[in-house]
């Protein structure tokens, strides 16, 4: 049962280009988060989706931050245009319902994009 | 607005004895509490949780007290082991959604 998979676990970009990270969630889960950590930073919630359906985007930069969990395949989170600000860990997460109150969100690896 | 405030970035601690991270947060919305552990480079990884329907969680070396009127909560490892070096994040969801809300993180050190 592999965990959450995230890739690629670095992606170097150039400013101006596209970056796209991509999560697979645990198998089973429906429910996927994105998080951001900046150096000496927490993590910060950008946006909670489920299969087709976004949850909750209330994290999310208004502009060039987009997020999709289509009904086959990854969730991809895409930063279009980015700029030196951008660069940071992404972190995807993956839960059942936590609603549940006995679960918990299973975190992937990351992905430290660099924006040079 | 940090809605989940860890106020101690850093906290030292000598092997063997016992080691108490805080956590305050603001949202009275808030329901459903967690630990989590996270190494360099790593993703962050679960600990411990406890529901605001207790006021203490047990797993092993690892405590979770709550305490709901003071709005604060702390994660007590005893004996701390070296191993346990590295940052730990409160995080926090409301009753209403399934989002986790994250402090930000306090790096613990055990030394020998």
């Amino acid at each position: 049962n592999a965990g959450v998979m995230q890739n690629p676990r670095h992606l170097v970009r150039r400013r101006g280009q596209e970056a796209r990270l991509r999560c697979s969630p645990m198998k089973g889960h429906s429910h996927v988060y994105w998080y951001r950590q900046l150096p000496e930073e927490g993590l910060k919630f950008m946006v909670y989706l489920q299969k087709e359906n976004i949850i909750d985007e209330s994290g999310m930069p208004k502009e060039r931050f987009s997020a999709e969990f289509p009904k086959e395949g990854p969730s991809i989170l895409r930063i279009q245009q980015v700029v030196r600000g951008d660069s940071a860990a992404y972190f995807c997460a993956s839960s059942p319902p936590l609603s549940g109150r006995d679960t918990e969100a299973f975190f992937g690896q990351g992905t430290r994009l660099t924006v040079v | 607005d940090q809605q989940v405030k860890q106020n101690s970035p850093s906290l030292s601690v000598q092997e063997g004895r016992i080691s108490i991270l805080n956590c305050d947060y603001t949202n009275s919305m808030f329901d459903y509490f967690l630990w989590y552990k996270k190494y360099p480079a790593e993703g962050p990884t679960f600990l411990i949780s406890i529901s605001s329907i207790k006021d203490k969680n047990e797993d092993g070396r690892f405590t979770v007290f709550l305490n709901k009127s003071a709005k604060h909560l702390s994660l007590h490892i005893v004996p701390s082991q070296p191993g346990d070096s590295a940052v730990y994040f409160c995080a926090a969801s409301a009753y209403n959604t399934d989002k986790l809300i994250f402090g930000t993180g306090t790096r613990l050190q055990v030394f020998p």
